[in-house]
């Protein structure tokens, strides 16, 4: 158990609807990282936050955002949703410091019909 | 732009045989470099990590890499495999960002790994 928690694990939804990914990173963490896995491009970094605050953005589609709260949890946001956006989305945790690395949650499946 | 390769998709070893997977990287910076696995059905769990030092580097389950800044490689290696080492693995390159805290990840493709008996 890496301490970083996604809800839900399992999302099934119709094109065109919107979801909300959950993450809470482990205790003290302060960095929250989504990435996205898929057949087709692998694993993908979409957006980190650190403190509140967006740090980096990969390759995140308009349609997706994500926030970080004051009590460090994290959502991402993915609206209008088409078929291609099936996939594995992965958050993970840092906390600053030398040395350290990211922990991933287990991941949510979403899967769009 | 920053990238990372490995060469091999899919690699089947036998039960106590040795086992290379092969990662290479183009990062301008330092890279920090990361292999992780991932079991069917879960999340990545880190299996080692070099950022600084000794350029071998060993990690949780056996498993060792060496980092050959040359050859812009950073190979994952064990010395008898276990059929419970069947699983995904994958190579990162990432770099320290704000504060020092761990920046984004650029991973690999993967390489799956079967075990025969």
């Amino acid at each position: 158990d890496s301490g970083v928690t996604q809800t839900p694990k399992h999302l099934i939804t119709a094109t065109g609807q919107r979801v909300t990914l959950r993450c809470s990173p482990r205790s003290g963490d302060l960095s929250v990282y989504w990435y996205q896995q898929s057949l087709d491009q692998g694993l993908q970094f979409l957006i980190q936050y650190y403190n509140g605050e967006e740090r980096a953005k990969g390759n995140i589609l308009e349609r997706f955002s994500a926030q970080q709260f004051p009590d460090l949890h994290s959502e991402l946001n993915l609206s209008s949703l088409e078929l291609g956006d099936s996939a594995l989305y992965f958050c993970a945790s840092s906390v600053r410091g030398e040395g350290t690395e990211a922990f991933f949650g287990q991941g949510t499946r979403l899967t769009v019909v | 732009a920053q990238s990372v390769t490995q060469p091999d998709i899919h690699i089947t070893v036998s039960e106590g045989a040795s086992l290379e997977l092969r990662c290479n990287y183009s990062y301008g910076a330092t890279p920090y470099l990361f292999w992780y696995v991932q079991s069917p059905g879960q999340g990545l769990q880190l299996l080692l990590k070099y950022f600084s030092g000794d350029t071998l580097v060993q990690g949780i389950k056996g498993f060792e890499a060496e980092f050959k800044r040359s050859q812009s490689s950073f190979n994952l290696r064990k010395p008898s495999v276990h059929w419970s080492d069947a699983a995904e693995y994958f190579c990162a390159v990432g770099a320290l960002n704000y504060g020092g805290s761990q920046g984004n990840l650029i991973f690999g493709k993967g390489t799956k790994l079967s075990v025969k008996p």
